[in-house]
């Protein structure tokens, strides 16, 4: 496609729900990569990927919060048991490879748990 | 362990006027250093970034940032502000294990009629 793709922009879960957070990357672009941005703060890296594989998942707050990318294109972001801190907007971005310097970003999902 | 300090959460400017957005960055490696902006819900924008060779980097909508090794430093400015600039901008440096960007804490700008 022609950027980075999210869905869904918005999501409204209750407390201890599962969710999936759904990203697809620039055609071609090798490296994805998922941030969290809570209210008032910068992105914080969670997890990236270089083709399916996981590169570096040391952001990863906790074991609730997992990551996949079976095919090397389409990711998806899993939290289980949902906590109202999870609430933040979840951004993905992609570039041709981790070498390259320029990471395209979406548009975000914003998830609010109640 | 690379980080960003951006000084300033906040900065008020009137329009036409000079704007100055602070970052300095910790790396022991030579930085890639990049500014991105964001406007409200939306994503980020790469507004420039430095990587090697020349210290002062133009980017879009008039923005340029200068690279300042002895200051570790990475300001960015504009000479003449307009009302489309109110945004939140955000300083990163490119982790030199990989390939993620590690962020500043975001300075919004807003700018007065």
């Amino acid at each position: 496609g022609a950027g980075v793709s999210q869905t869904p922009s918005n999501k409204v879960t209750e407390k201890g729900k599962y969710v999936e957070l759904r990203c697809d990357p620039i055609s071609g672009h090798t490296a994805l990569y998922w941030y969290r941005q809570s209210l008032g703060q910068g992105p914080e890296f969670l997890i990236y990927f270089q083709g399916t594989g996981a590169a570096d998942d040391s952001g990863l707050p906790n074991d609730r919060f997992f990551a996949v990318r079976p095919e090397g294109s389409v990711s998806t972001l899993k939290i289980q048991r949902t906590e109202r801190g999870d609430s933040a907007v979840y951004l993905c971005a992609s570039s041709l490879s981790a070498a390259n310097t320029e990471a395209f970003f979406g548009q975000g999902t914003r998830l609010t748990v109640v | 362990a690379q980080s960003v300090t951006q000084l300033g959460s906040h900065v008020s400017v009137s329009e036409g006027a000079l704007v100055l957005l602070r970052c300095n960055y910790s790396s022991s490696v030579p930085p890639y250093l990049f500014w991105y902006v964001q406007y409200p819900n939306q994503g980020l924008q790469l507004l420039l970034k430095y990587t090697t060779g020349a210290t002062l980097v133009k980017g879009i909508n008039g923005f340029e940032a200068e690279f300042k090794k002895s200051e570790t430093s990475f300001h960015l400015t504009k000479p003449s502000a307009h009302m489309s600039d109110a945004a939140e901008y955000f300083c990163a440096v490119k982790d030199n294990q990989g390939g993620k960007l590690i962020f500043g804490q975001g300075t919004e700008l807003s700018v007065k009629p």
